[in-house]
């Protein structure tokens, strides 16, 4: 089994709503991202977990707030949002060593629309 | 990480090898190249990598030149299905990657 499953696949949210988004992984993967991609560009990093702890936070905003409860599950918690946050949000997964550590598996993505 | 350069576009004819070519000029010894696709609105997808020998897998080939400053991944069949916007990303064992903007693939029927 080699998914990573994001729910939910589209969220319209207005920016005074609290909502989250939710990652999961069965590989035993112990490093999982946030990535935020905007429309016609690359995906830009925005977190990486390594063993359930933050390891890297790319000077992301404090209205995302990243959460890794166990090893399987990553959530990203979304608090007054802005119109410009509107973008496809991805969750991957690697294993947390050496070379698979770049081999990252990612997931279909959640769409979200700020209104 | 050394920095890579592909080409914004290309095309490719159903049925043909599409050749997709990366310059990592300042590549060090202990860089890996690794390379990434993302279909129209799903997820990258990791294709292939590798340090200094070619590589094949079920997906795709990867010649990497003998002074590992540029590479080519194949696909030796294209179908429509690989249309897709590429990412070659060149750095060492473990570190963090960050996309560039890659190459934008079109297969042609």
């Amino acid at each position: 089994d080699t998914e990573v499953t994001q729910t939910p696949k589209h969220l319209v949210m207005g920016m005074t709503n609290k909502k989250s988004l939710k990652c999961e992984q069965h590989m035993g993967h112990r490093a999982m991202y946030w990535y935020k991609q905007k429309a016609k560009k690359p995906p830009e990093l925005m977190f990486v977990y390594s063993y359930e702890k933050l390891s890297i936070n790319e000077s992301v905003p404090s209205r995302f707030s990243p959460e890794c409860p166990n090893s399987s599950l990553l959530n990203l918690h979304l608090h007054a949002l802005q119109p410009e946050d509107s973008a496809l949000y991805l969750c991957a997964s690697s294993q947390n060593r050496g070379i698979a550590k770049n081999i990252q598996y990612f997931g279909a993505g959640t769409r979200l629309s700020v209104l | 990480d050394a920095k890579t350069t592909q080409p914004t576009s290309m095309d490719c004819a159903e049925g043909r090898a599409a050749n997709l070519p990366c310059n990592h000029s300042t590549i060090s010894g202990n860089e890996y190249v690794y390379w990434y696709r993302q279909i129209h609105s799903q997820g990258p997808q990791y294709i292939i990598h590798g340090l200094k020998n070619n590589e094949t897998n079920e997906m795709a080939s990867l010649i990497i030149t003998e002074d590992r400053k540029s590479s080519t991944l194949i696909l030796p069949h294209a179908t429509l299905r690989d249309t897709a916007v590429y990412y070659c990303i060149a750095l060492p064992t473990g570190n963090q990657f960050y996309f560039g903007t890659g190459t934008s693939l079109t297969v042609i029927p």
